[in-house]
């Protein structure tokens, strides 16, 4: 099976602007974790899709939004960039319905550098 | 403050050493996982021990967990220069209605040939 993939795997935007990253998870899983990458907050938690619906999320801004279409391939939109939000954006899918806190796949990641 | 927080930060051996990774965590989880990330790139999963697990072995790896302590450590037997990574901890949480996977900082490996 091939694994999760993340496109575009390099972006380069401006303040202000905004940003969609995709995501396809792996062949039959459902949910779909998003996670931000930084130097210096490590790994955290932006939401997790499950059939089509948000079903858990973390401690972000309203910027940053998602959606899951029917096939399970997810995208993730942050608005109005600001410079913190560079980051290395991972994407995460898991087989059982379990979501966030089961065993999770993970894509490339898609590198975001906000100048 | 972190929920995990990884023991050393960086940890640098001889390959054929063992190396021992620690990670301490604050509140009550449902799991606690290990994975590895090469340089920049995207996580993998290790292994996944349950809250009412003791210790788990997979390969070369061997997690613990003490739920009392709030602590796991993992232990990479017989360690080879493939193996200089990032590793994380993570916990599966249910925090403010929401279930989420929490990372720790990481430790980094290297294993020097």
């Amino acid at each position: 099976k091939a694994g999760v993939t993340q496109t575009p795997r390099y972006l380069i935007k401006t303040r202000g602007q905004q940003v969609t990253l995709s995501c396809s998870p792996i062949s039959g899983h459902r949910s779909v974790s998003w996670y931000q990458q930084t130097p210096g907050q490590g790994l955290q938690f932006l939401f997790e899709y499950f059939s089509e619906t948000q079903r858990n999320k973390g401690n972000f801004p309203g910027r940053f939004s998602g959606r899951q279409f029917s096939n399970s391939r997810s995208e993730m939109n942050v608005s109005t960039l600001e410079l913190g939000d560079s980051a290395l954006y991972l994407c995460a899918s898991s087989l059982t319905s379990g979501g966030p806190t089961d065993t999770q796949y993970f894509g490339p990641g898609t590198r975001l550098t906000v100048l | 403050s972190q929920q995990g927080e990884e023991d050393p930060q960086a940890l640098s051996i001889q390959e054929g050493e063992n190396a021992t990774m620690n990670c301490s965590y604050k509140t009550s989880i449902n799991n606690l996982q290990w994975y590895r990330q090469n340089s920049g790139r995207g996580l993998v999963h290790l292994i996944l021990i349950r809250s009412n697990e003791r210790e788990k072995h997979s390969g070369r790896l061997r997690v613990t967990l003490d739920t009392s302590k709030k602590s796991s450590s993992l232990l990479i037997t017989a360690s080879r220069a493939a193996d200089t990574a990032s590793y994380f901890c993570a916990t599966g949480i249910l925090q403010g209605g929401s279930e989420k996977l929490v990372f720790g900082k990481g430790t980094k490996l290297t294993v020097n040939p």
